[in-house]
């Protein structure tokens, strides 16, 4: 069946530094992928998004990178900041609905 | 103007009662969606609202979910004879129109918790 996952449940980085995150779909067939930063006791908020006909979509200090070789998406944040700290997911869609890892928890030390 | 609302924030109830969360989607967002994430869990896919067409319920768990979209707007999702496992955030989320490339927006979420 589908399934999106993410390779580290938890990432720990110093602020000011640059954070990898990255994620491994299965469906081949996936057109659309988006990553979401979930902060406690809120919902998701939308960072950035890239469709399968691109490799490399830029955002204000975040880019995502999509390899469909291999099935990987990733989101790079440059000059990580606290406020960068939470849970953050990917997600892919080829029907509409949306096919979500588990998430990764960013920390950033001060 | 604001983005997708939900109420209630919370709600406590006790297994066995029925329970209604409502979403209010972004104004001229043809479709809708619901999702539910348990404790430590990702967001899971239950229902979707297309527009004029039928809604994709092939996420929901049970016959107990049920949900429904007036006038294009509003959707009320409805859990009825409740279970603890059914605790969870429940999330709604809109997008301006139906399609798989499409960006969907989130609310706050209802928690439920069922004791």
């Amino acid at each position: 069946g589908e399934s999106v996952g993410l390779h580290l449940p938890t990432l720990s980085v110093q602020e000011g530094d640059n954070s990898i995150i990255n994620c491994a779909y299965s469906n081949s067939a996936s057109d659309y992928f988006i990553w979401y930063k979930q902060e406690s006791g809120k919902g998701p908020q939308f960072i950035i998004d890239i469709r399968s006909n691109m490799d490399k979509r830029q955002g204000q200090r975040v880019t995502v990178l999509l390899n469909k070789t291999v099935k990987h998406l990733s989101l790079q944040i440059a000059a990580t900041q606290p406020g960068d700290s939470a849970v953050y997911f990917c997600a892919e869609s080829n029907t509409g609905k949306l096919i979500f890892g588990q998430g990764t928890t960013l920390q950033v030390k001060p | 103007g604001a983005g997708v609302s939900q109420s209630p924030s919370n709600k406590v109830t006790e297994k066995g009662k029925d329970v209604e969360l409502r979403c209010d989607p972004i104004s001229g967002h043809t479709a809708l969606y619901w999702y539910r994430q348990s404790l430590g869990q990702g967001l899971e896919f239950l229902i979707y609202f297309q527009g004029n067409s039928a809604p994709d319920k092939s996420g929901l768990p049970s016959d107990r979910f049920s949900a429904e979209r007036t006038g294009g707007s509003v959707s009320t999702l409805t859990i009825q004879r409740t279970q603890q496992e059914d605790s969870a955030v429940y999330l709604c989320a809109s997008s301006q129109r139906a399609g798989a490339q499409e960006t969907q927006y989130f609310g706050p979420g209802t928690r439920l918790l069922v004791l």
